[in-house]
């Protein structure tokens, strides 16, 4: 079936340095994305999202990249810090049908 | 923003009992909302939409008897595990928004120990 999947299971980068975590969708209908944080013991935190008509959008220190021809998702974390480390999962949906396909997951840590 | 609020955060349960696990739209309502289950180092598992004031959609393999939802109002949905043994030991996390597209929230999850 349709599926969302990342590349890197574990990420360890370098305080301060940038940090880019990729995810593959296999589902071409879907329309919107989503990164969500987690940390351990605690519920996913909404982290920034992307629609399809767009390929680029920039929070605080968080970028997301969306590349449609080859269904590819991406999240960059600028000067990563201590406060980064913690699972995090691209999520994707198709309008209308409220339901969100979770990658795997990646665990990016922070090395001091 | 949305906060979704989900009690209690932790519960030890014996086996054969029934666990009420509790989710609250804070500042919104939600018509539809969402249970998931998270195994240790994996990813989330959607269970079932919960829709208010209508009986749950379970995902296939999920067994309604066993997770009984309710969602009897706007801001409140619930999930009992019945008859609990140790495999159903795992992290359930809810979540809740306005729209599919506007991002749901989650609640902090609920760590169920059966022993």
């Amino acid at each position: 079936g349709e599926s969302v999947g990342l590349h890197l299971p574990t990420l360890s980068v370098q305080e301060g340095d940038n940090s880019i975590i990729n995810c593959a969708y296999s589902n071409s209908a879907s329309d919107y994305f989503i990164w969500y944080k987690q940390e351990s013991g605690k519920g996913p935190q909404f982290i920034i999202d992307i629609r399809s008509n767009m390929d680029k959008r920039q929070g605080q220190r968080v970028t997301v990249l969306l590349n449609k021809t080859v269904k590819h998702l991406s999240l960059q974390i600028a000067a990563t810090q201590p406060g980064d480390s913690a699972v995090y999962f691209c999520a994707e949906t198709t309008s209308g049908t409220y339901k969100y396909i979770f990658g795997t997951g990646t665990r990016l840590k922070v090395l001091a | 923003g949305a906060v979704v609020s989900q009690h209690p955060s932790r519960v030890i349960c014996k086996s054969g009992t029934s666990v009420k696990i509790e989710c609250r739209s804070l500042d919104f309502q939600a018509t539809t909302m969402f249970w998931y289950r998270q195994f240790p180092k994996k990813s989330l598992m959607l269970m079932a939409t919960s829709n208010e004031g209508s009986k749950a959609t379970y995902e296939q393999g999920v067994e309604k008897d066993k997770f009984l939802i309710n969602h009897a109002s706007l801001t409140l949905s619930t999930l009992t595990v019945t008859s609990a043994h140790p495999e159903d030991s795992s992290f359930y996390i809810c979540s809740a928004g306005q729209g599919a597209n506007y991002g749901y929230t989650f609640g902090s999850g609920t760590r169920l120990t059966v022993v």
